[in-house]
């Protein structure tokens, strides 16, 4: 079984400063992991995604994570906020063979301050 | 289209109404999904289409609730005799078949309340 775990339903920054957003994962064979965001009455928008290649992932609008194995965690970060990154941000787990579904964290709420 | 698609948008039931929810993915997207999001929680998953067998409904939560997908193109989220706890939104995503990848694209939507 699969699970994924978002520490912090909500968090604040200023305009500028480091985004860290927390998730650890579950998982009994070697996972694929996503970050997506979500906007108020949208959809999910892929930010990135980790299949097996290199740890360290690029995605969309300056944002990255990191896959740490020996942590089982994946961590979102962006140097420096903007107030267009004020979103909700899930982490998602599928072990990418059998079952094809997604297994969602509960999200973490971004908020920036100007 | 260019991205996948779900009518209606907003969907307001009374109790014991049945309602059907749509979801156009994109073209020669062989997998489909379906997730109910509720109030302040992640996307959980409902059921998995590969064009149009069903391959898992594990995640339906009772038999009020059926899916279809009979041309292995639009699928159809049906909800027999709705209840308050089916309030939520309806998340349709599509994905290529590439094994081991499985990037899903979402929606936007079908938020349905149930009065």
């Amino acid at each position: 079984a699969q699970s994924v775990t978002q520490l912090g339903s909500h968090v604040s920054v200023s305009e500028g400063a480091l985004v860290l957003l927390r998730c650890n994962y579950s998982s009994s064979v070697p996972p694929y992991l996503f970050w997506y965001v979500q906007y108020p009455n949208q959809g999910l928008q892929l930010l990135l995604k980790y299949t097996s290649a290199a740890t360290l992932v690029k995605g969309i609008n300056g944002f990255e994570a990191e896959f740490k194995k020996s942590e089982t965690s994946f961590h979102l970060t962006k140097p420096s906020a903007h107030m267009s990154d004020a979103a909700e941000y899930f982490c998602a787990v599928s072990d990418g063979t059998g079952r094809r579904a997604l297994t969602f964290g509960s999200g973490t709420r971004l908020q920036v301050q100007p | 289209g260019a991205g996948v698609s779900q009518s209606p948008r907003y969907k307001v039931a009374k109790r014991g109404q049945d309602v059907a929810l749509r979801c156009d993915p994109i073209s020669g997207h062989v997998s489909l999904f379906w997730y109910q999001q509720a109030l302040g929680q992640g996307p959980e998953f409902l059921t998995y289409f590969q064009n149009e067998a069903q391959l898992d409904k594990s995640g339906l939560p009772s038999d009020r609730f059926f899916a279809e997908r009979p041309e292995g193109s639009v699928s159809t989220l049906k909800i027999q005799r709705t209840q308050q706890e089916d309030s939520a939104v309806y998340l349709c995503a599509s994905s290529t078949d590439r094994v081991g990848y499985n990037e899903q694209f979402f929606g936007p939507g079908t938020r349905l309340t149930v009065l």
